[in-house]
């Protein structure tokens, strides 16, 4: 089944340390895009990529950093730098590069702070 | 003014009756429409998707996209109980980017 594979579900991340979130899709989508999530808000964009080796900043993206090596993969790290991780983070795709397409989630990660 | 504005709720219907989300957007220009359902702890899933003037169909769900006012709707026809959740409305704009309203969050009341 095609789909969209967050790793892991839940996340726990020590003052200091950087943690990076997986995001793996076969669906053969050519944008991908990570977002955050805090309770009872909507979802605000962190970054994107519409095409592999090339990847644009959200409305949010200090304190974190992502790669787009593989069409599949568009995993986020989380630094140090983001002094207030603890989020819904959600994974996103879609067709085409254009970025008018509907976008399908993963299930998520939960990131918290020890 | 907020990009996408919705009203949080709750939004309280009974069972079987209509439950009419809205969702207005200041940006003109606007060109894509979609409505995502959201229940608590899990992510969003895509309920309906329209680029048009006018009403889209899809089984109990009818999404209304009126450009001139610069809003879309979603209707829940014969609402059920698993209907009750949070709905996001997130609009394509003119400046090539989507964005997300905060959610209306519905319950369904038997």
């Amino acid at each position: 089944d095609g789909g969209i594979t967050q790793s892991p579900k839940y996340l726990f991340r020590k003052e200091g340390q950087n943690v990076t979130l997986s995001c793996e899709q076969n669906l053969n989508h050519d944008a991908m895009y990570w977002y955050r999530q805090d309770p009872g808000q909507g979802l605000r964009l962190i970054y994107y990529s519409q095409i592999v080796n090339d990847f644009q900043k959200g409305d949010i993206a200090e304190g974190y950093s992502v790669s787009r090596e593989k069409k599949e993969s568009f995993p986020l790290t989380v630094t140090s730098a983001q002094k207030n991780p603890t989020a819904f983070y959600l994974c996103a795709s879609s067709q085409g590069q254009a970025g008018n397409q509907p976008q399908h989630f993963g299930d998520g990660t939960r990131l918290s702070i020890l | 003014q907020k990009e996408v504005e919705q009203n949080s709720g709750p939004l309280s219907v009974p069972e079987g009756a209509i439950a009419s989300l809205n969702c207005t957007y200041s940006d003109r220009g606007s060109q894509s429409f979609f409505w995502y359902r959201q229940y608590s702890g899990k992510s969003p899933e895509l309920i309906m998707f329209i680029y048009s003037n006018g009403d889209k169909e899809d089984g109990r769900f009818t999404a209304q996209l009126n450009k001139a006012s610069q809003y879309v709707s979603l209707l829940i026809r014969d609402s059920q109980p698993s209907d009750s959740a949070t709905y996001l409305c997130a609009v394509y704009s003119s400046a090539s980017k989507i964005i997300f309203g905060s959610g209306t969050r519905l319950s369904i009341r038997p």
